[in-house]
């Protein structure tokens, strides 16, 4: 099992530039998760999906989409990045009997 | 929603010598409690957690404690080796059903000195 992976792992944009992360998780879990984690912020929700065919905004959706495309895979999109969106996004996945979150490796991501 | 609260945001010890780092929550509906580690550079990655329905969980080297009452919970980390220094996040779990949404601290980055 490779667990949670997501690509890519590094970025760098120019302002007002569009992009999208990829995740996926092979350990059949219903629900997925992007973080964004900024130097002694802690990790910050952006979206979830609790399930296929739903998602959530979490404490910072502001700038930021995203799509469940099926059980495996959930995307962040950034639309028009901006230099605050600089910062390293971490996906995450749980299933409904552990709630234990399993977190990819990250992508590291600039925008100049 | 939920606030998580961490102190302290950075702890030096000797080798040998223990570690406890602090959280308190602001939900009292809480119900879960994970630790996470995090090396540089590397992903966080859950070391141990505890239920609102036990209050001391205790494996190896590494316990938490729970107090439900007073809303605050600690990480403890006995005889201390430099394989500890990492950057440790506390969590709870609010009361929003059906996703298991996690609230993080600020995070704790301990340095374990030989």
């Amino acid at each position: 099992n490779a667990g949670v992976t997501q690509t890519p792992k590094f970025q760098v944009l120019k302002t007002g530039q569009s992009m999208t992360l990829q995740c996926a998780q092979d350990m059949n879990h219903n629900s997925m998760y992007w973080y964004r984690q900024d130097p002694g912020m802690g990790l910050r929700l952006i979206y979830y999906s609790a399930s296929e065919g739903t998602t959530d905004k979490g404490e910072v959706p502001n700038g930021y989409n995203v799509s469940r495309l099926n059980k495996r895979e959930f995307s962040l999109r950034l639309e028009s990045a901006a230099p605050s969106q600089t910062s390293v996004y971490f996906c995450a996945s749980s299933d409904g009997t552990s709630i234990e979150q399993f977190f990819g490796p990250g992508t590291r991501l600039t925008v100049l | 929603g939920e606030n998580v609260e961490q102190h302290p945001s950075t702890l030096s010890v000797q080798e040998g010598d223990s570690a406890v780092i602090k959280c308190t929550y602001s939900d009292s509906a809480s119900n879960y409690f994970p630790w996470y580690k995090q090396e540089l550079g590397k992903r966080p990655q859950l070391i141990i957690d505890i239920r609102s329905n036990v209050g001391e969980k205790k494996d190896q080297r590494i316990a938490v404690t729970l107090n439900k009452t007073a809303k605050h919970f600690s990480l403890h980390i006995t005889e201390t080796q430099p394989e500890d220094s990492a950057v440790y996040f506390c969590a709870a779990r609010g009361s929003g059903a059906g996703s298991y949404q996690l609230t993080f601290g600020k995070g704790t980055k301990l340095s374990v000195i030989p």
